[in-house]
């Protein structure tokens, strides 16, 4: 299993440019989560997928979307980056009934 | 979800126990204590929960105090692989969802 993946590695963008942080999962889980982490800080729920087909805002959702495609994917979306979305994300998921939350290595973003 | 306390950083010397602490003292109920560990920049790692017992697994010890409002996480014999900053988080799960809310945590460093 590859666990928990996320695309891309890092990322830089201007003002204004929209793009999408990818999640997958191959454990067949059914919650999934978007969180960011600035420096020095813990992590901050975006938003979470508690199964298939429904999603949910968590602690900071503005400027942001999610789709969850399937159940293995889980997207998020800048539709409109400002600096102040610079961050390192983190996806995480979470079998039913699991108290564990599995996390993906993190997508670096800088936004100039 | 309850708040929970942290000191901002502790030293241990390689070998010896590394005892973290944390404060939760308006813990509800229904409120697991969960331990996370995120090390260098790396997604946080799961390592232990527990509702009021004591608990142990192949990576730490949990203890809870009888009145849940406190709880301790020991590391029995650490090693330079355990610096990391440890979270202590309060949570529940209502329909599938798992609201896991990351304070600042506790830095450890572990000292040759």
């Amino acid at each position: 299993n590859a666990g928990v993946t996320q695309t891309p590695k890092f990322q830089v963008l201007k003002t204004g440019q929209s793009m999408t942080l990818q999640c997958a999962q191959d454990m067949n889980h059914n919650s999934m989560y978007w969180y960011r982490q600035d420096p020095g800080m813990g992590l901050r729920l975006i938003y979470y997928s508690a199964s298939e087909g429904t999603t949910d805002k968590g602690e900071v959702p503005n400027g942001y979307n999610v789709s969850r495609l399937n159940k293995r994917e889980f997207s998020l979306r800048l539709e409109s980056a400002a600096p102040s979305q610079t961050s390192v994300y983190f996806c995480a998921s979470r079998p039913q009934g699991w108290y564990e939350q599995f996390f993906g290595p993190g997508t670096r973003l800088t936004v100039l | 979800d309850a708040k929970t306390t942290q000191p901002p950083s502790m030293d241990c010397a390689e070998g010896r126990a590394a005892n973290l602490p944390c404060n939760h003292s308006t813990i509800s109920g229904n409120e697991y204590v969960y331990w996370y560990r995120q090390i260098h920049s790396q997604g946080p790692q799961y390592i232990i929960h527990g509702l009021k017992n004591n608990e142990t697994n192949e990576m730490a010890s949990l203890i809870i105090t009888e009145d849940r409002k406190s709880s301790t996480l020991i590391l029995p014999h650490a090693t330079l692989r355990d610096t990391a900053v440890y979270y202590c988080i309060a949570a529940s799960i209502s329909g599938g969802y798992q609201k896991v809310t990351f304070g600042t945590g506790t830095k450890l460093q572990v000292i040759p």
